[in-house]
Formats: C-alpha cells, structure tokens, sequence
C-alpha cells in the first residue's frame, strides 16, 4: 500500500518560532507538494518539489520555505511562526508526469498547526 | 490558484438515496480528478477521468465530463453512512492540480 506520513498530527506553536513539518513518501514518486487547506479556501498549494533539491513555489508561498535533500522526504518550514499561519497542512506525493495524464496525488493524514 | 469550483457547498440525503455534486473550471484540463476528505483526515483519490473522455464509473460512483462547458459531476449511488465526507475536484496539468473548495456530503441514517 502506498503511503505517506507526517511527522506529528497536532502542533501548538508560539509566534515568532521556528517550526518544521516533514512528511516521507514510500512509493519512490518524483513530485512532493505542501498545501494548506482552511475552510472555505480548499487546498492552496504552499511549494512543489519535483526533484531533490528542486522546488518551485506555489501560490502561497510567502513566510514559507522547503528542503528536499533525499527523494522520499519533503519538509515545510516556518521561519517565525504567525498566527495567520495556523491551519491544516497536507503534504501529497505523485508521479513524474509531464504528459499532464496520471498525475493523481497521495495524500498524509495533515498536520493541524496551531500558532499561539 | 483555485481552479475548480463544487456546487453545492453542501449536501444532506438519506441513506440509500444517490449523491450528485458538480465542478466547473475555468481552464483547459488534461484530467480531472475526484477526492473525498473524511473528517480531519487527507484527501483520498477516487477517480481520474481523462480530457478525452465523457463518462468513468468506479464501484459506487459515476464521473461524468463535459469539456464543451467545462463542468464535471460525481454521483454517488445507493449512498451510505461511510460516504459522509468532504468531496473535492481537481484539474490536473503538467504534475500539479488544482483544487476547489469542495462539497460537504451528509448522510442521514
């Protein structure tokens, strides 16, 4: 079975701290994605990793940064937390697709962020 | 960018009754895909249905896909209490997808 963990299901944070999130994929896929899902919103995706050490940002990139130094680990990191950054947060992996054909994303079970 | 847009936001049936929801997007589309959220959980990937393509069954569920107006629908027959989630479309290009807001499905036993 496919699968992709995150590293912790809750966190509280305080404002002004650093905070990673980090989310394995076992299924050896090429792209890794970070979004942020808030109600209303849906899912708005943070930054996409397409290779290791590539990334590209995504619409909502700002007051976020990422690293991907292995193939099957892609971290979030909030340089100096804010309360307007507590939310949901769903990393998913996927295959290399260019031809824009098999592109279907594996999902972790979220992260819910809580900034204080 | 939010691509894809689900009506309505919401849905309550009974159990044994069908579930329709729509998408309409905005963009050319080389797939479109459906994915169900349960309660506080990640998404989970239901089916994909090509540009190419007009209609794709899955078990239960049904996917149509109208280019021409750029609109999809998911039903969801014989509908159980398991089936209470949230519902999202997204519109897959090269390698990313883009999601709507979703549709919240209740199901009444």
């Amino acid at each position: 079975d496919v699968k992709v963990t995150q590293s912790s299901r809750y966190l509280v944070k305080r404002t002004g701290e650093k905070v990673f999130l980090e989310c394995v994929q076992d299924m050896d896929h090429e792209n890794m994605f970070w979004y942020r899902q808030d109600p209303g919103l849906g899912l708005r995706l943070i930054y996409f990793s397409y290779d290791v050490k590539m990334k590209e940002k995504g619409d909502i990139p700002e007051g976020y940064s990422v690293s991907r130094e292995k193939k099957e680990r892609f971290s979030l990191i909030l340089e100096s937390a804010s309360t307007n950054q507590t939310s949901m947060y769903l990393c998913a992996s996927s295959l290399a697709d260019l031809a824009g054909v098999r592109n279907e994303q594996f999902f972790g079970p979220g992260t819910r962020l809580t900034v204080l | 960018s939010q691509q894809g847009e689900e009506d309505p936001q919401a849905l309550s049936i009974q159990e044994g009754e069908n579930a329709t929801m729509n998408c309409s997007y905005k963009t050319s589309i080389n797939n479109l895909q459906w994915y169900r959220q349960n309660s506080g959980r990640g998404l989970v990937h239901l089916i994909l249905i090509r540009s190419n393509e007009r209609e794709k069954h899955s078990g239960r569920l049904r996917v149509t896909l109208d280019t021409s107006k750029k609109s999809s629908s998911l039903l969801i027959t014989a509908s159980r209490a398991a089936d209470t989630a949230s519902y999202f479309c997204a519109t897959g290009r090269i390698n990313k997808l883009s999601f709507g807001a979703g549709t919240t499905v209740t199901v009444r036993a």
